[in-house]
């Protein structure tokens, strides 16, 4: 079975260009979870979709926004880049809202550099 | 607000040693803490998940244990291999801003043959 993927895996940017990160879910998985992995330093949370609707948000500014589609794969945009969102970018599905005793499984990521 | 942190921030061990990596956090409102491994530029590979009512979890050559009361966990690794060479990161899962992991900083692991 396909396990999540993430595309691209990598991009460059300039600085106030907008960006489109993809991500497909584990299938029969209906939440996806987004993170960003500065280098060097644990992944934080960005957002939280189930069933097409956020469910969670992380301090992120309203440049960072997310959607997911009927099929559960899930879009992050950010728009005006900073040098600062340079990172990888990762993505995590579940079966459940809140899957307690379940593992996550993540991606590999998007690398994205801003130049 | 949840803070975690894993001690060291770094390691370097000969092949065959037997080893601990730590970490701690300061809520212990969670619902189960989560054991990582991550190899250079890929993403997170889940290796041991322990519920907030469990003591410890094992999986092969890998031990891992919760003392939630005083917001601690540690990862024992036997035996060594350089295959193990990795970041280890340990996440304690909450309900706050969303359903969310936590995640420390990770332990950077160099096992020399």
């Amino acid at each position: 079975d396909a396990g999540v993927t993430q595309s691209p895996t990598h991009l460059i940017k300039t600085r106030g260009q907008h960006v489109t990160l993809r991500c497909s879910p584990i299938s029969g998985h209906k939440s996806v979870s987004w993170y960003q992995q500065v280098l060097g330093q644990g992944p934080q949370f960005i957002f939280q979709y189930y069933e097409k609707e956020e469910r969670g948000r992380g301090n992120f500014p309203d440049r960072f926004s997310a959607r997911q589609f009927p099929n559960y794969s899930s879009e992050l945009n950010v728009n005006a880049l900073l040098l600062g969102d340079s990172a990888l970018y990762l993505c995590a599905s579940s079966f459940t809202l809140k899957p307690y005793n379940q593992p996550q499984h993540f991606g590999d990521g998007t690398r994205l550099s801003i130049l | 607000k949840q803070e975690v942190t894993q001690i060291p921030a770094a390691l370097s061990v000969p092949e065959g040693e037997n080893l601990v990596l730590n970490c701690s956090f300061t809520d212990s409102a969670i619902y189960n803490l989560q054991w990582f491994r991550q190899d250079p530029g890929k993403g997170l590979t889940s290796l041991l998940l322990i519920q907030s009512s469990q003591r410890e979890q094992t999986s092969g050559r890998l031990n891992a244990s919760l003392d939630k009361s005083s917001g601690r966990s540690t990862l024992y690794i036997a035996a060594s291999q350089p295959g193990d060479s990795a970041t280890y990161l340990c996440a304690v899962y909450i309900v706050d801003a969303g359903n969310m992991l936590t995640f420390g900083g990770g332990t950077r692991l160099m096992v020399k043959p």
